[in-house]
C-alpha cells in the first residue's frame, strides 16, 4: 500500500489566515492527488483532483499544488465555512489511500 | 445533478455479513467506476473497493477475502456485501462516484453515508 501522511494533523487558525496543509505519499505518485472537505456529520467533498484541479463550484481561495511526493492545499484566506477536516488520497495505484486527515479549527 | 443513496441494516451482527445498496440517481450509472468508503467514528477514511458497470471489481487488498460488490444496471444501483463481520466494522459506510480517467481518478459525487453498527 502507499501510505498519506498529512501535516499537521490539526491546525489553528483564524478566519482571514492562509493556511497550508502538507500531504506526503511514500512513493511517487506523479498528480494522483486529490484534496476533500469533510464537515462534521457530512460525506466528504472533493475540492482539488489531479494535485492542482479545482473542482467545479469550489471558491478558488482553495488551490493544490505538488508532484511526486510532496503536496499542499492551501487556503488563500479562511472563511468560517472552512473550518472542517481535510483528507489528502493518493489514486496511482488501484487500491487507493487516505490521509490521516488535518483538522482546522477556530483560533 | 447526481445524487446516490444507500440503504440496508444499520445493526448486524458478528459473524453475520453486511449488505448495502447504492442507488444513483440523476444520471446513469453506466460507464462509470462506483466505490464504496467506510468511516468509523472519530477515524479516517478506507476505501474498500470499487466496481464498474461491466461488473469488473477491484477490491482492498486487506478486505478482499470478505468483500463482494455487484452491479444492476437496471435499477441504477451498486451492492456491498461484506462478511464475517466484527466489531471492527462499525463504520459509516458511503457510496462514491469514482470518476477515472488516463491523468485522474477522485471521488466526485457521495452518498450521505451510513451507519452500520455490528453488534449483537
Amino acid at each position: 500500500d502507499i501510505q498519506m501522511t498529512q501535516s499537521p494533523s490539526s491546525l489553528s487558525a483564524s478566519v482571514g489566515d492562509r493556511v497550508t496543509i502538507t500531504c506526503r505519499a511514500s512513493q511517487s505518485i506523479s498528480s494522483y492527488l486529490n484534496w476533500y472537505q469533510q464537515k462534521p456529520g457530512k460525506a466528504p467533498k472533493l475540492l482539488i483532483y489531479a494535485a492542482s484541479s479545482l473542482q467545479s463550484g469550489v471558491p478558488s481561495r482553495f488551490s493544490g499544488s505538488g508532484s511526486g511526493t510532496d503536496f499542499t492545499l492551501t487556503i488563500s484566506s479562511l472563511q468560517p465555512e472552512d473550518f472542517a477536516t481535510y483528507y489528502c488520497q493518493q489514486s496511482y495505484s488501484t487500491s487507493c489511500t487516505f490521509g490521516q486527515g488535518t483538522k482546522l479549527e477556530i483560533k | 445533478q447526481v445524487q446516490l443513496q444507500e440503504s440496508g441494516p444499520g445493526l448486524v451482527k458478528p459473524s453475520e455479513t453486511l449488505s448495502l445498496t447504492c442507488t444513483v440517481s440523476g444520471g446513469s450509472i453506466s460507464s462509470y467506476y462506483w466505490s464504496w468508503i467506510r468511516q468509523p467514528a472519530g477515524k479516517g477514511l478506507e476505501w474498500i473497493g470499487r466496481i464498474y458497470t461491466s461488473g469488473s471489481t477491484n477490491y482492498n487488498p486487506s478486505l478482499k477475502s470478505r468483500v463482494t460488490m455487484s452491479v444492476d444496471t437496471s435499477k441504477n444501483q451498486f451492492s456491498l456485501k461484506l462478511s464475517s463481520v466484527t466489531a471492527a466494522d462499525t463504520a459509516v459506510y458511503y457510496c462514491a462516484r469514482d470518476l477515472s480517467y488516463s491523468s485522474s481518478s477522485h471521488f466526485d459525487y457521495w452518498g450521505q453515508g451510513t451507519l452500520v453498527t455490528v453488534s449483537s
